[in-house]
């Protein structure tokens, strides 16, 4: 079975830094993404871990414990425009593709 | 050309229409996806084409047809739909299957009336 598990909703002010967990068990593991999706739009591309530690992109960061089974968002010098679903996506060992997390509104206020 | 283009973005059929939803990509992607996305809800796996092929069917009613004319297009094909199918189509596509991150279409907002 494959189960991805995260916050259904959080909220953080403007200019602060907020971290958004993702936990997981599938049956199989090739890599672990966030991608982000403003109400209406498409999902847009942020992260992509598959091996343990930590990827920096400017104001985001992702990291990854493959032995926990468990990833986090970080963003810092939080935006109004942050505001947004983040979604957690692990990609299946072999060629099952994405099974995404039920993701993360997150709401940034002044 | 990192761009996957989805036509129509807005569309209203009834329940008695037959319509097409197309998705096209030029970056030499051979894996191709449908998802439907309901709102406040994650994206959920239609269809997978590898090599123009489909490979997975994630139980999907028949009223609901894929079609991969060549490896550039993906297309959908709708035909007596429910109100509750009323939703985000979402297309992606992927280097290979399995591998690498996929990239999205826009979407087409579709309404069943």
């Amino acid at each position: 079975g494959q189960n991805i598990d995260q916050p259904t909703e959080m909220t953080a002010t403007e200019g602060a830094i907020v971290q958004i967990n993702c936990t997981y068990q599938t049956s199989g593991f090739n890599g672990l993404f966030w991608y982000q999706q403003h109400a209406g739009e498409a999902p847009t591309f942020l992260s992509y871990n598959v091996l343990d530690g930590l990827e920096e992109k400017g104001r985001f960061s992702s990291f990854l414990s493959r032995s926990k089974g468990y990833s986090y968002l970080l963003l810092k010098e939080l935006q109004m425009k942050d505001s947004a679903s983040y979604l957690c996506a692990v990609l299946n060992g072999g060629n099952t593709p994405l099974v995404f997390g039920k993701g993360t509104r997150l709401s940034v206020i002044a | 050309d990192t761009e996957v283009t989805q036509t129509p973005k807005h569309l209203v059929m009834g329940m008695t229409n037959k319509k097409s939803l197309k998705c096209e990509q030029h970056m030499g992607h051979r894996a191709m996806y449908w998802y439907k996305q309901k709102a406040k809800k994650p994206p959920e796996l239609m269809f997978v084409y590898s090599y123009e092929k489909l490979s997975i069917n994630e139980s999907v009613p028949s009223r609901f047809s894929p079609e991969c004319p060549n490896s550039s297009l993906l297309n959908l094909h709708l035909h007596a739909l429910q109100p509750e199918d009323s939703a985000l189509y979402l297309c992606a596509s992927s280097q290979g299957q399995g591998f690498n991150e996929a990239f999205f279409g826009q979407g087409t907002r579709l309404t069943v009336v």
